[in-house]
């Protein structure tokens, strides 16, 4: 049974640009949430995905947007890159509001 | 505000020298703590979960016990391998807090040296 996966592992974009991260979540799964980790700090909650719909949002701004897809995939876009968006992404999943397994992560550089 | 901190920031101990973590948390009703491990680079692999006060779960070396304001994560005899960033979290289930986030401390860094 695979676990929650991520792609790509790396990923160098410059300012300005736009990025897409990918998370497959784990079999059974229904729900996706998005967290942002900068180095030294814990997780941050971007928002949740259920049903195909952004159910809950964190304090980020509008340049942070999803997508859930019919098979419970997800996608994680960031529009107008910014150095402070360099940071380990984490893609969680869960069956609704349950026990939420992590990710590898996606590493942002933003240069 | 629902807020979770953690202390101490980081932890040396040497093989064998048994320690706790601490993680305090204010939270509109808890709806469940969790403990996660974390190796650098990858993402939070599962501990535990606690839902009560007075619970307490173990596993291997480790234990973690709840009270109504703050969790401890027990190491007894730890070993190098058990060298990793220590994460808590909580979910919240009062009214305005919304449902299946996780609001996480900012970890400790425990290092085991032989």
């Amino acid at each position: 049974d695979a676990g929650v996966t991520q792609s790509p592992t790396h990923l160098i974009k410059t300012r300005g640009q736009q990025v897409t991260l990918r998370c497959s979540p784990k079999s059974g799964h229904d729900t996706v949430s998005w967290y942002q980790q900068a180095l030294g700090q814990g997780p941050q909650f971007i928002f949740q995905y259920y049903e195909e719909e952004e159910r809950q949002r964190g304090n980020f701004p509008d340049r942070f947007s999803g997508h859930q897809f019919p098979n419970y995939s997800s996608e994680l876009n960031v529009n107008a890159l910014l150095l402070g968006d360099s940071a380990l992404y984490l893609c969680a999943s869960s069956l609704g509001g349950g026990r939420q397994f992590f990710g590898p992560g996606t590493r942002l550089t933003v240069l | 505000e629902d807020q979770v901190t953690q202390s101490p920031e980081a932890l040396r101990l040497q093989e064998g020298e048994s320690s706790s973590l601490n993680c305090s948390y204010t939270v509109s009703g808890l709806r469940g703590l969790f403990w996660y491990r974390q190796d650098p680079g990858k993402g939070p692999e599962f501990l535990f979960t606690l839902y009560s006060a007075g619970e307490e779960k173990e596993k291997e070396r480790l234990k973690a016990t709840l009270t109504k304001k703050e969790s401890f994560l027990h190491i007894t005899a730890p070993k190098p391998e058990d060298s990793a960033t220590y994460l808590c979290a909580v979910q919240a289930s009062g009214r305005g807090s919304t449902l299946g986030r996780l609001y996480f401390g900012r970890g400790t860094q425990l290092t085991v040296w032989p």
